[in-house]
């Protein structure tokens, strides 16, 4: 069974800094590509970053582009989020999600982590 | 940018079908895969469709989904209707440019 599991959210102040690990379990890590959505309080989903299986290929949007850096490790099966200059429209909930595709504009989202809540304010 | 358009809202009757809508701002909407999450409140979101009109396993039959080139849009559709359905459903593809595209949402309410 897909597992996914984030930690390290919480309170930050504003041009603080976060960092994100999401613990994979029950597929092989390597294999897959993985990826960060995230969503506001009472908003939609918005995708963050995305990395491939072996670490060489990364993704961002550009609402996170020169803060935000994307890693695994795949010895330990953990994708993390390095988040710094945190702003307030940063709040949100932050999941993990594994991606399922064969080529990146075919990848999508087919098993998510709960989720956990950074929020950014002073 | 590429936009993924749905309504905010949708309701129906239990027993009933709805279906859902999701335009594509610009070029085909057929050019790249359409997929589709249900998200319950206080839950992460799952998937119902992917790659257009597949179902994952374990995904009821009165999930299904579709796309319209006429209209540049597609489509999730849900028939008979259960309260469990009520969600919110997000439609998500891929844009060369902002890459992994999501719908603003619908909500759907059964009633």
């Amino acid at each position: 069974e897909v597992q996914l599991l984030e930690s390290g959210g919480g309170l930050v102040q504003p041009g603080g800094s976060l960092r994100l690990s999401c613990a994979a379990s029950g597929f092989t890590f390597s294999s897959f590509a993985m990826s960060w959505v995230r969503q506001a309080p009472g908003k939609g989903l918005e995708w963050v970053s995305a990395m491939g299986g072996s670490g060489r290929t990364t993704y961002y949007a550009d609402s996170v582009k020169g803060r935000f850096t994307i890693s695994r490790d795949n010895s330990k099966n953990t994708l993390y989020l390095q988040m710094n200059s945190l702003r307030a429209e940063d709040t949100a909930v932050y999941y993990c999600a594994k991606f399922r595709g064969k080529l990146w504009s075919d990848y999508y989202f087919d098993y998510w982590g709960p989720g956990t809540l950074v929020t950014v304010s002073s | 940018n590429f936009m993924l358009t749905q309504p905010h809202s949708v309701s129906e009757s239990p027993g009933k079908t709805v279906t859902i809508s999701c335009t594509g701002s610009s070029g085909s909407i057929a050019s790249n895969y359409v997929q589709w999450y249900q998200q319950r409140p206080g839950s992460a979101p799952t998937t119902v469709v992917y790659e257009d009109n597949q179902r994952p396993s374990g995904v009821p039959d009165r999930f299904s989904g579709s796309i319209d080139t006429s209209s540049n849009s597609a489509s999730l559709t849900i028939s008979g209707l259960k309260t469990e359905d009520e969600a919110d459903y997000y439609c998500q593809s891929y844009d060369s440019s902002n890459l992994w595209v999501f719908g603003g949402g619908t909500k759907l309410t059964v009633l």
